[in-house]
């Protein structure tokens, strides 16, 4: 079965900390993704990355940074947490190729920055 | 660019009547159009897809859509919902060579008895 994994569901943080959100997917996916998901504004891209140490600025990537050493593991890293940064963060990955598949998600991340 | 409007934010419908969810897209070449939905605190699960082909496309859980060229829209039915159905349901476009997928700012459906 397909699987895509947060390594956290709940986090609180305070404001200043370097905030590290882990995902790893198990499908060997060359795509992965990281969405951020605010009421009323649905999901918007932040960064995603098409292969290992390649990565690509999504639509509001200001305040994150992202990283890619392997090829199963996408890590979103917030350098100084602010409080406007508090939202639900979800990883996502898709295969390669000509045809775009649809991406598969992981259980998302509840993020409080105090 | 590809983007998707849905106009609906919030709809409420009694269980056992039919639903249908809109969804407009816009992009110049053939969209790869997709209907996820998300239950409170979790994450997206693939309902349904459209690549080619068959215009009107069967997905999980009793849903399909019916993609529609001319009037650029990819609406989501159910003829009869469940209470089990309420959650926030999000259309997205990807393109042919593209990456990632776009996605509309979702419709929350509740469900009353």
């Amino acid at each position: 079965d397909v699987k895509v994994t947060q390594s956290s569901r709940y986090l609180v943080k305070r404001t200043g900390e370097k905030v590290f959100l882990e995902c790893v997917q198990d499908m060997d996916h060359e795509n992965m993704f990281w969405y951020r998901q605010d009421p009323g504004l649905g999901l918007r891209l932040i960064y995603f990355s098409y292969d290992v140490k390649m990565k690509e600025k999504g639509d509001i990537p200001e305040g994150y940074s992202v990283s890619r050493e392997k090829k199963e593991r996408f890590s979103l890293i917030l350098e100084s947490a602010s409080t406007n940064q508090t939202s639900m963060y979800l990883c996502a990955s898709k295969p390669a190729g000509l045809k775009n598949t649809e991406a598969f998600f992981g259980q998302g991340t509840r993020l409080t920055v105090v | 660019a590809q983007s998707v409007t849905q106009p609906d934010i919030h709809i409420t419908v009694s269980e056992g009547a039919s639903l249908e969810l809109r969804c407009n897209y816009s992009y110049g070449a053939t969209p790869y159009l997709f209907w996820y939905v998300q239950s409170p605190g979790q994450g997206l699960q693939l309902l349904l897809k459209y690549f080619s082909g068959d215009t009107l496309v069967q997905g999980i859980k009793g849903f399909e859509a019916e993609f529609k060229r001319s009037q650029s829209s990819f609406n989501l039915r159910k003829p009869s919902v469940h209470w089990s159905d309420a959650a926030e349901y999000f259309c997205a476009v990807g393109a042919w060579s593209g990456y990632a997928l776009n996605f509309g700012k979702g419709t929350s459906l509740l469900v009353t008895p």
